[in-house]
């Protein structure tokens, strides 16, 4: 059973700070890799889908990483702004159907 | 935005009375999902479709039931409510295999007393 991993749990930094969240995931055969946006009390919003094949995608501030072989991904944010303030969450497909599997997300908080 | 509708997007019921909620999109996508989400769990799949009348569970999928009778409509389908129920429900669409963005509605809050 797939298993999805974020850390940290929450994380707060000043505004302007460049910044990593992490995910992980325990079966490496994936097709691919998703990163969401949620804020309280909303839905969620794609960031950034990563496929299998690809090592990272580029969206404005945000980049993301994957190594499937040894099941982690990274979202990078650059310059950080109080706008970022949200759950990130990471999500993988495995297998037929096109399923997500979700981690617990990480609450990140920007402050001025 | 994907076009996804959920219906109702609040809901307050009481245990044992059945409860359906409807998920529609305007995309013509293949697939439909319905995902709970609550704290300490995250979002956990309920159940799934790949196309009309084809539909699949998911690793939450007890006491729930989905219909999928047309392209356009997902329902989700409580028969009898419970207090372990109460979460926040929230559809999702996805137009193929693998390497296809999976877009979300913005949920419905059904409270189960």
């Amino acid at each position: 059973k797939q298993e999805v991993t974020q850390i940290p749990a929450a994380l707060s930094v000043p505004e302007g700070e460049n910044l990593v969240l992490n995910c992980s995931f325990t079966d490496s055969a994936i097709y691919n890799l998703q990163w969401f946006r949620q804020d309280p009390g909303k839905g969620l919003t794609s960031l950034l889908l990563i496929q299998s094949s690809q090592r990272e995608q580029t969206s404005g501030r945000l980049n993301a990483s994957l190594d499937k072989s040894s099941g982690r991904s990274t979202l990078y944010i650059a310059a950080s702004q109080p706008g970022d303030s949200a759950t990130y969450l990471c999500a993988v497909i495995t297998g037929g159907g096109n399923k997500l599997t979700f981690g617990t997300g990480t609450q990140l908080k920007v402050e001025l | 935005d994907a076009g996804i509708t959920q219906s109702p997007r609040h809901k307050v019921t009481e245990t044992g009375t059945p409860v359906t909620l409807r998920c529609h999109q305007t995309e013509n996508h293949r697939y439909m999902y319905w995902y709970r989400q609550d704290p300490g769990h995250g979002l956990r799949l309920i159940h799934y479709s790949y196309g009309v009348k084809d539909t699949d569970k998911g690793e939450v999928s007890d006491g729930y039931s989905v219909s999928r009778s047309k392209t356009e409509d997902f329902l989700l389908t409580l028969e009898s409510a419970t207090s372990s129920q109460t979460s926040v429900y929230f559809c999702a669409i996805s137009d193929g295999q693998g390497g296809n963005t999976i877009y979300f509605g913005e949920g419905s809050w059904l409270t189960v007393v």
